[in-house]
C-alpha cells in the first residue's frame, strides 16, 4: 500500500520567514496531493491541494511543488504569522473511478515565534 | 463550520464496551470517510463509503465496523474496546467517490472516545 513519509515532524520559525514542509509518497499510481491545517483541537482543513499533472500551485502565501519522478512533493509558506501555527498533514490520494483512499503524513507542527 | 456534524462530542466508556459514533454528510455529499487521530498521531483513514456501499478499506481493525445508510449518515461500531482504541475519531465527507474531479475531503468536528 501507500506509504507517506513527512518531514520535520516540528518546525519552528520567525514570524516573516518561510516554512518547508516535505512529503515522499511511494504508490506512483497516487495522483492527488491535498495539504490540510489542522489548529489545536479543532479539525483538519484543506489549504492547498494539488493533482499529479501540475508541478506547481500557488495561493497567496501558500505554494505546493510536486515531482512525480522523485514522488516527493513539499508545502512552502511565505511570510508566516502566528496564526500559521498549527499542525500541518500532507496526503496522497489514489483516486480511481470508484474510491478515494488517502494516506496521510504523521503531520508537521509549524509553530511561528512572534 | 463544514457541514459535517458528528455525534457524540465526547464519549467515555470502559474496557471491553461497544460504542456507535454517528456522521452526517454536508447535503449532497455521497461520500464518508473515517479516520482515527491518537494522541499526537497523525490521521489514520480507517474506511470509506459511497452511496451505501463500502469503497475503500484502511488500517481498520476487525473489531471495528462500519455502515452508511440509504440517507447517507454513518455509524462507526467500536466494540471490545481496549485501552488503545482511546482518540479522536474524525468522520469527513466528499461529492464523490473520487476520480475526477480531485474532491475535497470536508471534515466533521469529531467524536473523542476516552476507554478506561
Amino acid at each position: 500500500g501507500e506509504n507517506v513519509e513527512q518531514h520535520p515532524s516540528t518546525l519552528s520559525v520567525q514570524e516573516g520567514d518561510s516554512a518547508v514542509i516535505k512529503c515522499t509518497y511511494s504508490d506512483s499510481a497516487s495522483n492527488y496531493f491535498p495539504w490540510y491545517k489542522q489548529e489545536l483541537g479543532k479539525r483538519p482543513q484543506l489549504i492547498i491541494d494539488i493533482r499529479s499533472n501540475v508541478g506547481e500551485k500557488k495561493d497567496q502565501r501558500i505554494a505546493v511543488t510536486l515531482n512525480k519522478t522523485a514522488k516527493h512533493f513539499s508545502l512552502h509558506i511565505t511570510e508566516t504569522q502566528p496564526e500559521d501555527s498549527a499542525v500541518y498533514f500532507c496526503a496522497a490520494d489514489t483516486h480511481n473511478t470508484n474510491a478515494g483512499k488517502s494516506t496521510f503524513g504523521d503531520g508537521t507542527t509549524l509553530t511561528v515565534k512572534p | 463550520d463544514s457541514g459535517v456534524t458528528q455525534t457524540p462530542k465526547h464519549l467515555i466508556t470502559a474496557t471491553g464496551q461497544r460504542v456507535t459514533l454517528r456522521c452526517s454528510p454536508r447535503s449532497g455529499d455521497l461520500s464518508v470517510y473515517w479516520y482515527q487521530q491518537s494522541l499526537d498521531q497523525g490521521l489514520q483513514f480507517l474506511i470509506q463509503y459511497y452511496n451505501g456501499e463500502e469503497r475503500a478499506k484502511g488500517n481498520i481493525l476487525e473489531r471495528f465496523s462500519a455502515q452508511q445508510f440509504p440517507d447517507l449518515h454513518s455509524e462507526l461500531n467500536l466494540s471490545s474496546l481496549e485501552l488503545g482504541d482511546s482518540a479522536l475519531y474524525f468522520c469527513a465527507s466528499s461529492r464523490t467517490s473520487g476520480g475526477a474531479p480531485y474532491n475535497e475531503q470536508f471534515f466533521g468536528p469529531g467524536t473523542r472516545l476516552t476507554v478506561l
